[in-house]
C-alpha cells in the first residue's frame, strides 16, 4: 500500500540555521507534491506545490525539491525564525482521474531556538 | 476573502449517536475535500465533492456520508458513532484539482 515517510523524530535547529525536512514515498507515483505547515490547534496552511517534473521549487525562505527516481522530497527553510516552528506535513496527489485526494505523511515537528 | 469556516468547533457525543458537521467553502471554490486527524493515524481523507457530486472518497466505513449543496457548502455526517471516531475532522476547499487546498479550523468531535 501506499506509504509516505517523514522524519519521526522533532527536528531541533538554532535560530539563523537551514532547517532541511524530508518525506519520503513507496508504492506510489504522484504527479504533484505539496507541502503545508500546521500549528497546533488549527488546520494546515498550504506552502509550496512541485509538480513531478519539476526538480526545485522556492518560494521567499523556502525550498522544495522533487526527485521522482529517489522517491523524495526535501524541504529546507532557509535562516529559520522562532516562528517557523510548527508541525510540517508533506502531501501527494495522483495524476489521473477526477481527484483532488491529498496523502499526508505524518508530519515533523521544527523547533526553533532562539 | 473569507476563509474557510466550520462549525461546530466542537462537541462531544455519545456512542451510538450521530453527527452532522458544516463546512462553508471560500467563495468561489467549488471543491470540498473532508479529512479526519487523529495522533496515531494522521490526517486521512474521508472524500471529495465536487459540484454536488462525490469524486472520491476514501477507506472509511458506510457510517461516513457527506453531501454538498448548490452554494459549494458542504455537510459530513457520521452515523452510530465509536470511540475511535474521535478526532480532528477538517474540511478543506480549493478551486479545482491540483491546487492549493485551503484548510478550515477543523471540528473537535469527542465520543464518550
Amino acid at each position: 500500500s501506499q506509504k509516505i515517510e517523514q522524519n519521526s523524530e522533532a527536528l531541533n535547529i538554532q535560530e539563523g540555521k537551514t532547517a532541511t525536512l524530508t518525506c519520503n514515498y513507496t508504492n506510489y507515483s504522484p504527479a504533484y507534491l505539496q507541502w503545508y505547515r500546521q500549528d497546533p490547534g488549527r488546520g494546515p496552511v498550504f506552502l509550496l506545490l512541485i509538480r513531478e517534473n519539476e526538480k526545485e521549487k522556492r518560494k521567499e525562505r523556502l525550498k522544495v525539491t522533487f526527485d521522482t527516481t529517489l522517491k523524495q522530497s526535501l524541504f529546507h527553510i532557509t535562516a529559520s525564525q522562532p516562528a517557523d516552528s510548527a508541525t510540517y506535513l508533506c502531501a501527494l496527489e495522483g495524476r489521473s482521474g477526477a481527484t483532488n485526494k491529498l496523502i499526508f505523511g505524518t508530519g515533523t515537528l521544527l523547533a526553533v531556538q532562539p | 476573502k473569507a476563509g474557510v469556516t466550520q462549525t461546530p468547533r466542537y462537541l462531544i457525543k455519545t456512542r451510538g449517536q450521530q453527527v452532522t458537521l458544516s463546512c462553508s467553502p471560500i467563495s468561489g471554490h467549488r471543491s470540498v475535500s473532508w479529512y479526519q486527524q487523529t495522533p496515531g493515524q494522521g490526517l486521512q481523507f474521508l472524500f471529495e465533492y465536487f459540484s454536488e457530486t462525490q469524486r472520491n472518497k476514501g477507506n472509511f466505513p458506510g457510517r461516513f456520508s457527506g453531501r454538498q449543496f448548490s452554494n459549494s457548502r458542504s455537510e459530513m455526517n457520521v452515523s452510530t458513532l465509536e470511540l475511535g471516531d474521535s478526532a480532528l475532522y477538517l474540511c478543506a476547499s480549493s478551486l479545482n484539482k491540483h491546487n492549493e487546498q485551503f484548510f478550515g479550523p477543523g471540528t473537535r468531535l469527542t465520543v464518550l
